[in-house]
Formats: C-alpha cells, structure tokens, sequence
C-alpha cells in the first residue's frame, strides 16, 4: 500500500548484529501493529502500538511509534536465526477495522 | 487448537472453475476478516464481518468474489469463474470485539493456484 511504506524491503544480517525495520505512514495512524509471518505459515501478533511514543519490547524486539504517530520502527537485538522471516507493519487508521498492511520486510540471519 | 483455522490448506483449480475457501475463527471473536496475499501487492483486505452488521466489502476486486459469514462464525470465501491473477494465499483473521485494540490473530491461509 502507497498509505503504508516498509524499509528496507530486505535485510541480510550476521547473526548477533543489530537491526531495525522502518514503517512509515502518509496519514496519521489509530494504531500500529507488527506482524511476523514465517512461509507457508499465518502471521504472528508481535506488538501494538497505539500511543505517541509509545515503545514496547518483547524479549529481543522493541517497537516505537514516533510522538506524530505516522512512522514506527522494530529494532531487535543480537539477531538469532530464529528471528529470520517477513515482518510486516499494519495500520489501523478507522479504530478497529481492517488493517492497511505494508509490502514487509524479509530478514535473513546468517549464522 | 485455539487459534484460527483455514481449509484447505492447498488449492490448485483450472481457470473458470469456483472455489470456495473455509474460515473458522477463535471461538468468541465477533469479527472476521479476509486478506489476500500476492506477489505483486502485498496483503490487501479483502471483506470485514462485525457481528449482525453489514459486512464490509470494500476490498473485494470483483464480482467474482464473495463471502458469507453463517451464525457469526465459520466464513466462506467464494471466488466463481477463477482467473490466473486470483492465485494467491488467503488469509482469515479474527478479533474480539474490542475496538480499542483491534489485535488480528491470522489463520495459516489457503495457497490458491489456479491453472
């Protein structure tokens, strides 16, 4: 979606290094959710951030959402292979309808 | 299991021939949501059930398509007269209803090739 852009739109990384995933929005966002989807397989629920600078982390993962609520980003720390997959962001831009989805990003973690 | 359930998981057909694609929810969530996934546009929203409300179909592409939700529950995905560009892998989430934190908990999808 043009509304939702994902940066970048791939990612290579040495196991252990850090990395960070952009999700920008051309309108202001109700909510923000990630997503991680492994092939063949549905998405996983990873965060939701609803409030302006709001930042939540999940083991290795942290989340933010900038005070505009228009851009997030999704840090992990010390990448494992177990973190390789597709990472979506969903915007919620009508308070609980359907999600506007960005076009992901694929992260691979060599060991 | 809990979580959402989609059937089947694979489905090859011959171009023109209807299909239709199941959907069952977590018990208790009232809304019910189908997704597209395609290489070339991403994720799209297809249609949106919200309890006995008129479902939204905004995001569905064609005629061709469409869905019903009996008893609030289990959801039918329909596509008649299939085309090459419907291949793709469809997904189903539900949500309770709480509309404040519209969290969607996805289905493994259905992977639709059509010939």
């Amino acid at each position: 979606s043009q509304e939702l852009e994902q940066s970048p739109q791939s990612l290579i990384v040495q196991e252990g290094k850090n990395l960070t995933i952009n999700c920008t929005s051309s309108k202001t966002l109700y909510g923000l959710y990630w997503y991680k989807q492994k092939y063949g397989e549905g998405l996983i629920f990873l965060m939701m951030l609803q409030k302006g600078g709001e930042e939540k982390s999940h083991e290795k993962i942290t989340a933010k959402l900038d005070e505009k609520k228009q851009q997030s980003s999704l840090h992990i720390t010390a990448s494992q292979p177990s973190h390789a997959g597709i990472y979506l962001c969903g915007a919620d831009y009508h308070a609980g309808n359907m999600l506007t989805f960005g076009g992901g990003t694929r992260l691979m973690v060599k060991p | 299991g809990a979580g959402v359930s989609q059937s089947p998981s694979n489905k090859v057909t011959e171009k023109g021939k209807d299909v239709e694609l199941r959907c069952d929810p977590i018990s208790g969530h009232t809304a019910l949501y189908w997704y597209r996934q395609s290489l070339g546009q991403g994720l799209e929203f297809l249609i949106y059930f919200q309890g006995n409300s008129a479902p939204d179909k905004s995001g569905l592409p064609s005629d061709r398509f469409s869905a019903e939700r009996t008893g609030g529950s289990v959801s039918t995905l329909t596509i008649q007269r299939t085309q090459q560009e419907d291949s793709a892998v469809y997904l189903c989430a539900s949500s309770p209803i709480a509309l404040a934190k519209n969290i969607q908990y996805f289905g493994a999808g259905t992977r639709l090739s059509v010939l």
